[in-house]
């Protein structure tokens, strides 16, 4: 079965400081790995997705297949990016997105 | 931008009694999701819906769980007897292809309390 685990429920940094949002999966095959995020009073959003090899918003993703993990990653955290942010994978056979738990991210003035 | 909506935002009603959460997902999206948050936990998948079918669902989405697109653009989600632990906020989602290529358009939830 596939897992998502975010170890953390709250990351709490000072503006300017480095962010590391982690997340570990555990799925035998190939999985698509997202990060969606929500801010206070809106509804769940993507903000990026590995295959993309984007960065949205300062936000970077890498998978890491040797560590089962897709930690989010900011060098410099702004206030507006206080959110609650959820890791989700979608394996290549099933059609659902399975979440992680979350992690609150609350960065301090 | 065009957005899924999800009506009522709350839904109170007793044990044992019957409801639906109704959805209006995004005109041109071709799948359909509904979640659900128990207060204080993770978001939980409990069904796909794509061609007017039930494509994936969960161990949670059991017999009392029913899902419909009664027409061209409404989505519901009906609980037939609705227990406390049903408590919940239920989330509807919709994507244009399928969830590991799309990303997934959320509503803003219905908060159903059974009492």
């Amino acid at each position: 079965a596939q897992r998502v685990t975010q170890p953390e429920k709250l990351l709490s940094v000072f503006k300017g400081a480095p962010v590391e949002l982690k997340c570990n999966y555990s799925y035998s095959g190939s999985p698509e790995l997202f990060w969606y995020v929500q801010y206070s009073r809106q509804r769940l959003q993507l903000l990026l997705r590995h295959i993309s090899r984007e960065s949205i918003k300062g936000f970077t993703a890498d998978l890491n297949k040797g560590e089962t993990s897709f930690h989010l990653k900011k060098p410099f955290a702004q206030e507006e990016d206080s959110a609650m942010y959820y890791c989700a994978l979608v394996d290549t056979g099933r059609r659902a997105l399975t979440f992680g738990s979350g992690t609150r991210l609350q960065v301090q003035p | 931008e065009p957005e899924v909506t999800q009506t009522p935002s709350h839904q109170v009603t007793q044990m044992g009694q019957e409801v639906i959460l109704r959805c209006v997902p995004i005109s041109n999206h071709l799948y359909f999701y509904w979640y659900r948050q128990i207060l204080g936990q993770k978001v939980e998948f409990l069904v796909s819906f794509y061609n007017n079918e039930i494509s994936e669902k969960s161990e949670i989405f059991d017999d009392q769980f029913s899902v419909e697109r009664p027409d061209g653009s409404n989505f519901t989600l009906k609980i037939r007897s609705t227990k406390l632990e049903d408590s919940a906020m239920y989330f509807c989602a919709s994507s244009e292809g399928g969830p590991g290529w799309s990303p997934l358009h959320f509503g803003n939830g219905t908060r159903l309390t059974v009492t």
